[in-house]
């Protein structure tokens, strides 16, 4: 069984510059998060679909963070404009729902610095 | 706020011998799920073992197991004959609505 596919898997930007993300979830799986995770700290919950619904997005810097799942399979997140903390690994997940038990299932991450 | 606390940043331990990761939590409900994760280098977190908060019996995975304490919000990782392949972060977490994690301890397994 395929895992969860992240592309590119590093970019370095200047700030200020636009940056985008893609994800494929595993197949079947109606859920999809996006973590940022900064070094040194654990993964935060940036924005959580059910399908191509949004369930939480409470901590998305909305300003300059977008993100999307238009045919609830693969998902696109956008930062624009960068900044410098925005330098992190983002990491796309996926599970078979959105019960709190379900099994969450980790891609590689992108790595993203931002100069 | 509702947070995952992981005391000790860095750990290490000899091949072959047992490790405990420490974990407490924090939350206002009564069913709820607890995660170990674990983060190698290449940075994909995998999970290690679960647990169901309304089970009293603590969850097992061949060499890894937990100490679930309800009333003290403890969730502990034992790790048992350790392997070089087990160097890696290791993140607790705790799921309600939404999956929080601590901030990891980094377990380095010496040869």
């Amino acid at each position: 069984e395929a895992g969860v596919a992240q592309s590119p898997r590093y970019k370095i930007i200047e700030k200020r510059q636009s940056v985008a993300f893609w994800c494929n979830p595993i197949s079947g799986h109606a859920t999809l998060y996006w973590y940022q995770q900064i070094l040194g700290q654990g993964p935060k919950l940036l924005i959580q679909f059910q399908n191509n619904g949004v369930v939480d997005d409470s901590q998305l810097p909305k300003d300059r963070f977008s993100a999307e799942r238009l045919k609830g399979v693969d998902s696109t997140l956008k930062i624009q404009p960068a900044k410098l903390e925005d330098s992190a690994v983002y990491l796309c997940a996926s599970s078979s729902g959105a019960d709190s038990g379900n099994t969450i299932y980790f891609g590689e991450g992108s790595w993203l610095t931002v100069v | 706020a509702q947070t995952v606390t992981q005391s000790q940043p860095e750990m290490s331990v000899q091949e072959a011998e047992t490790v405990t990761l420490s974990c407490t939590y924090d939350t206002s409900e009564s069913n709820y799920y607890l995660f170990w994760y674990k983060q190698p280098p290449s940075r994909q977190m995998i999970l290690v073992i679960r647990q169901e908060a309304y089970k009293q019996q603590n969850a097992t995975e061949n060499r890894f197991s937990v100490n679930f304490q309800k009333a003290a919000k403890s969730f502990s990782l034992k790790i048992s004959d350790s392997q070089l392949g087990d160097t890696a972060m290791y993140f607790c977490a705790r799921a309600t609505n939404k999956l929080i994690f601590g901030t990891g301890t980094l377990l380095a397994v010496q040869p």
